[in-house]
């Protein structure tokens, strides 16, 4: 079946630091890849994607790769903000918009 | 900006009661999903549907079910609910094509007491 695997968290950062998320997928087929951003008290939002192999997926100065290869999707950003604190979600779709989501990346950025 | 309506950001039900939580979405959407969030287990898929009378038993269907009687309106049911249904539970829909992401609403955050 289908699985995502993302990176354990919390992940805690000074403001203006580097980001990665790592995450991994396994999939038959052809799957478009998707992260979701979840704010505090709210539902999951669309962060970015990427629907084939090396695209770029790019939102709010995040980027990610679609690498058939590694079959990874990690999510970058080069300089945080303490508005990124926030849990960050990997998903992939398969067929009929069905998706599987990872557990869960919680990132926390100080001043 | 498509948007999902969640009835209720939070509720507090009794063991034994029913509770129904409604989710609407303004964007014609086909396919359209339930899912709970416990901090540890992340998302866990409980039903979804394809179309207007049509559900599919997701991961975790046990003690819930659906009704989606109009296109942009799904219900989750908790038939008799128990304190292990005390849980944060998301609405989502999409277009059914592999390409497009799911659209979320605010969640409910529900307590059986």
């Amino acid at each position: 079946g289908n699985s995502v695997t993302q990176m354990e968290g919390p992940v805690t950062l000074s403001e203006e630091a580097f980001l990665t998320i790592n995450c991994t997928y396994t999939a038959t087929g052809y799957p478009s890849l998707f992260w979701y951003v979840q704010y505090p008290g709210e539902g999951l939002q669309l962060l970015l994607k990427a629907t084939k192999a090396d695209d770029k997926g790019s939102n709010k100065g995040f980027e990610a790769t679609y690498r058939k290869e590694t079959t990874s999707f990690h999510l970058e950003k080069g300089s945080v903000q303490v508005s990124d604190s926030a849990v960050y979600f990997c998903a992939l779709n398969t067929n009929a918009g069905k998706s599987t989501f990872g557990d869960g990346t919680t990132l926390t950025v100080k001043p | 900006d498509v948007k999902v309506t969640q009835s209720s950001r939070y509720l507090v039900k009794r063991t034994g009661e029913k509770v129904f939580l409604e989710c609407v979405q303004d964007m014609d959407h086909e396919n359209m999903f339930w899912y709970r969030q416990d901090p540890g287990l992340g998302l866990r898929l409980i039903y979804f549907s394809y179309d207007v009378k049509m559900k599919e038993k997701g991961d975790i269907p046990e003690g819930y079910s659906v009704s989606r009687e109009k296109k942009e309106r799904f219900s989750l049911i908790l038939e008799s609910a128990s304190t292990n249904q005390t849980s944060m539970y998301l609405c989502a829909s999409t277009w059914g094509r592999s390409n497009q992401p799911q659209h979320f609403g605010d969640g409910t955050r529900l307590s059986i007491l």
